[in-house]
């Protein structure tokens, strides 16, 4: 089992709809937990960004971390074409450890 | 202010031949990155230098892999013998000083023939 399960879709979905995005995970020790955003032949750029459990909204994006589950989520409401992207999860243990990285979803978003 | 600049932007090879891929970090990053996309994967992590430290090497797959780090700004990457398994978008990435907020270039995508 890898330490980082993310479906790579793709996703299509209607301007205007509910996006979710979920990634689960094995490693308990997991504390810090990202969103990025990656635009075709353009690096990650960090979305949102949580500690430990809990929801975080910002703006259209919602990401929420449930522990006990080993699952965490991104919610993009009232989505636009402008988001269509690959969207990676990432996380990361307290201490010198590096971000473990998702295969990404990559997301449509149809005008 | 410049962002995270990686050269060149694309390189293409023949098998066998070594190649170096340059780093340019965000002026005042300490915590510097290297990841590797293949296609339908995740970012790989190879090798990470914060300051002066010891580089964490954990993530090189093999000893034909090898990065330095001059004065504490540019970095270079360096594939010898390449494969065509080494084929792959190489993406460098630095960061203030902790692990968490990564900023990216856009990459270095590297064919091997």
């Amino acid at each position: 089992q890898k330490e980082v399960e993310q479906d790579p879709g793709p996703l299509s979905v209607p301007e205007g709809a509910i996006v979710s995005l979920n990634c689960t995970y094995s490693n308990s020790a997991f504390q810090y937990f990202m969103w990025y955003r990656q635009y075709s032949r353009k690096g990650p750029e960090l979305l949102m960004y949580t500690y430990s459990s809990g929801n975080k909204e910002d703006g259209r994006f919602t990401a929420q971390v449930d522990k006990s589950s080993k699952y965490i989520s991104l919610f993009i409401r009232d989505s636009q074409p402008s988001d269509s992207a690959t969207y990676l999860c990432a996380m990361s243990s307290s201490g010198n450890t590096p971000l473990v990285f998702g295969k990404g979803t990559r997301l449509s978003v149809i005008a | 202010g410049a962002g995270v600049s990686q050269s060149p932007s694309n390189k293409v090879t023949e098998k066998g031949k070594d190649v170096e891929l340059r780093c340019d970090p965000i002026s005042g990053h300490t915590a510097l990155y290297w990841y590797r996309q293949s296609l339908g994967q995740g970012l790989e992590f190879l090798i990470y230098f914060q300051g002066n430290s010891a580089p964490d090497k954990s993530g090189l797959p093999s000893d034909r892999f090898s990065a330095e780090r001059t004065g504490g700004s540019v970095s270079t990457l360096t594939i010898q013998r390449t494969q065509q398994e080494d084929s792959a978008v190489y993406l460098c990435a630095s960061s203030p000083g902790g692990r968490d907020q990564l900023f990216f270039g856009s990459g270095t995508q590297l064919s091997v023939l």
